[in-house]
């Protein structure tokens, strides 16, 4: 294990459902990310968290919406998405300073599919 | 606007030869470059990460190289196994957004056979 622990590995959602995807890490870090990964494009950045403070959003749809109660966790939460929304989401943290994001280590994922 | 390209877009080669996988950037102001390998239905895992001052690193099989005058890289993988078949991710860092600004390339898929 990475030491970022994302669960659920797989989830099957319909368009009307809500469901959350959840983020643990391990390593003592202070900056935690979100990334959609669709095939065949570069992983897009999503959401940004400092020290629990969003510090990045970028251009994401309404239909999801971050959650960080501490530099630990970090949820998603998913409503009334759209079947091009299917992707695998990438969850990464590091330890930033003096310009530097150190440590940067990525979670497994979960591969989501809207139906 | 910051961007990183990979090639090829796709590789096949025979298990125990080796290969060499591109990467050119154009990232400014240029931090870091890291290569990462990402198995299907996995997180992306770092292989390397260089610096401007850094020309070449290893780990294992695996030899990355940096030339930062002419913004490439270049991931080496020696005497392959069937285990290196995986997507191969060239990540470039800039100093803007407190370090927390990466560039992804679209990766090369590896594939490796008996």
């Amino acid at each position: 294990e990475t030491g970022v622990t994302q669960t659920p590995r797989h989830l099957v959602m319909g368009m009307t459902n809500k469901k959350s995807l959840k983020c643990e890490q391990h390593l003592g870090h202070n900056a935690m990310y979100w990334y959609k990964q669709s095939a065949k494009k570069p992983l897009e950045l999503m959401f940004v968290y400092n020290f629990k403070e969003q510090t990045e959003n970028n251009s994401v749809p309404s239909r999801f919406s971050p959650e960080c109660p501490n530099s630990s966790h970090l949820f998603l939460h998913l409503h009334t998405l759209q079947p091009e929304d299917s992707a695998l989401y990438l969850c990464a943290s590091s330890q930033t300073g003096t310009g530097e994001a150190y440590g940067y280590t990525f979670g497994s994922g979960t591969r989501l599919t809207v139906v | 606007k910051n961007q990183v390209e990979q090639s090829p877009q796709s590789l096949i080669i025979l298990e125990g030869k080796n290969c060499t996988l591109q990467c050119n950037y154009t990232v400014s102001p240029f931090s870091n470059l890291r290569w990462y390998k990402q198995d299907t239905g996995r997180g992306p895992v770092s292989l390397t990460i260089m610096t401007f001052s850094e020309n070449t690193k290893s780990n294992g099989r695996y030899t990355a190289t940096l030339d930062a005058d002419t913004k490439q890289s270049s991931l080496h993988i020696t005497a392959s196994q069937l285990s290196d078949s995986a997507s191969y991710i060239c990540v470039v860092s800039d100093l803007t957004g407190g370090g927390n600004k990466l560039t992804f390339g679209t990766g090369t898929q590896l594939k490796v056979e008996l």
